[in-house]
C-alpha cells in the first residue's frame, strides 16, 4: 500500500513568520509529485507539479523543493500572510500504478 | 476561460437509491479524474478518464462507475448509496497533453453528496 504522510498535521503561525511542511512518499517507482492549496469553500488550486529529483519550484513567496531518493518533499511559506492560511495537500504519483495518492493535508492557521 | 464545473453542487439521496454526477472539465482538456473527499480519509482517487477510456481506477466497489463523453464530459455514477458514500465529489481536469501525471491537474468545485 503507497502512503503519502504529511507533517505536521496542522499548525498555527503569526503573520511574517515563515513556515515549512514535509511531505513523505514512497521513494521508488516516483513518477511525480503535486501540492495544492486548498481553501475553506473553494476548489484545491494546485501550486506545483515537481518530476526530477532536486528539483526546486517557487511561485511568489511559497516555494518546494524535492527529494526523490530519500521520498520527501518540503513547502515552504516566507513571511506568511493570513490569505495563506489553507490546507496545503501534497500528491504522489506512482510509474507502478499510475495512480495520484494524496496525503492527509497540513492545515496553516496565519493569525495577523 | 471558464473553470471546470461540477452538477449539482449538492444532493440528498436516501439509502438505496443511485446518484449520476456530471463534470464539465475546461475546454481543450481531454483528461477527467474523480476524487471522493471524506473528514476521516482525505481526498481518495476514485477513477480517470481520457479520450473516452477508462486509464486509471482507485479502490472502490464496482458501485462506483463512470464514462466520458466524446466532449470530455465526465459523469458518475453511484448505485445503490450507503450512508459512507457521503462525501465531497470533486473532479478535476488536465490537458492530456504531457506524460501523464506530470500535468496540472484543475479542480472543480465538488459536489456535496449527503446519504441519509
Amino acid at each position: 500500500i503507497l502512503n503519502v504522510e504529511q507533517s505536521p498535521q496542522s499548525l498555527h503561525v503569526q503573520e511574517g513568520d515563515s513556515t515549512n511542511f514535509t511531505c513523505s512518499f514512497p521513494s521508488s517507482n516516483f513518477y511525480a509529485l503535486h501540492w495544492y492549496r486548498w481553501e475553506t469553500a473553494k476548489s484545491p488550486e494546485a501550486l506545483f507539479v515537481m518530476t526530477l529529483n532536486g528539483d526546486e519550484k517557487k511561485k511568489g513567496r511559497i516555494s518546494a523543493t524535492l527529494n526523490t531518493k530519500e521520498g520527501y518533499s518540503y513547502l515552504y511559506i516566507k513571511g506568511s500572510q493570513p490569505e495563506d492560511s489553507a490546507t496545503y495537500l501534497c500528491a504522489f504519483r506512482s510509474g507502478n500504478t499510475g495512480k495520484l495518492i494524496f496525503g492527509q493535508g497540513t492545515t496553516l492557521q496565519v493569525k495577523p | 476561460k471558464a473553470g471546470v464545473t461540477q452538477t449539482p453542487r449538492y444532493l440528498i439521496k436516501t439509502r438505496g437509491q443511485q446518484v449520476t454526477l456530471s463534470c464539465s472539465p475546461i475546454s481543450g482538456h481531454r483528461s477527467v479524474s474523480w476524487y471522493q473527499q471524506t473528514p476521516g480519509q482525505g481526498l481518495q482517487f476514485l477513477f480517470e478518464y481520457f479520450s473516452e477510456t477508462q486509464r486509471n481506477k482507485g479502490n472502490f466497489p464496482g458501485r462506483f462507475s463512470g464514462r466520458q463523453f466524446s466532449n470530455s464530459r465526465s459523469e458518475m455514477n453511484v448505485s445503490t448509496l450507503e450512508l459512507g458514500d457521503s462525501a465531497l465529489y470533486l473532479c478535476a481536469s488536465s490537458l492530456g497533453a504531457r506524460r501523464e501525471g506530470q500535468e496540472t491537474q484543475y479542480f472543480g468545485p465538488g459536489t456535496r453528496l449527503l446519504v441519509l
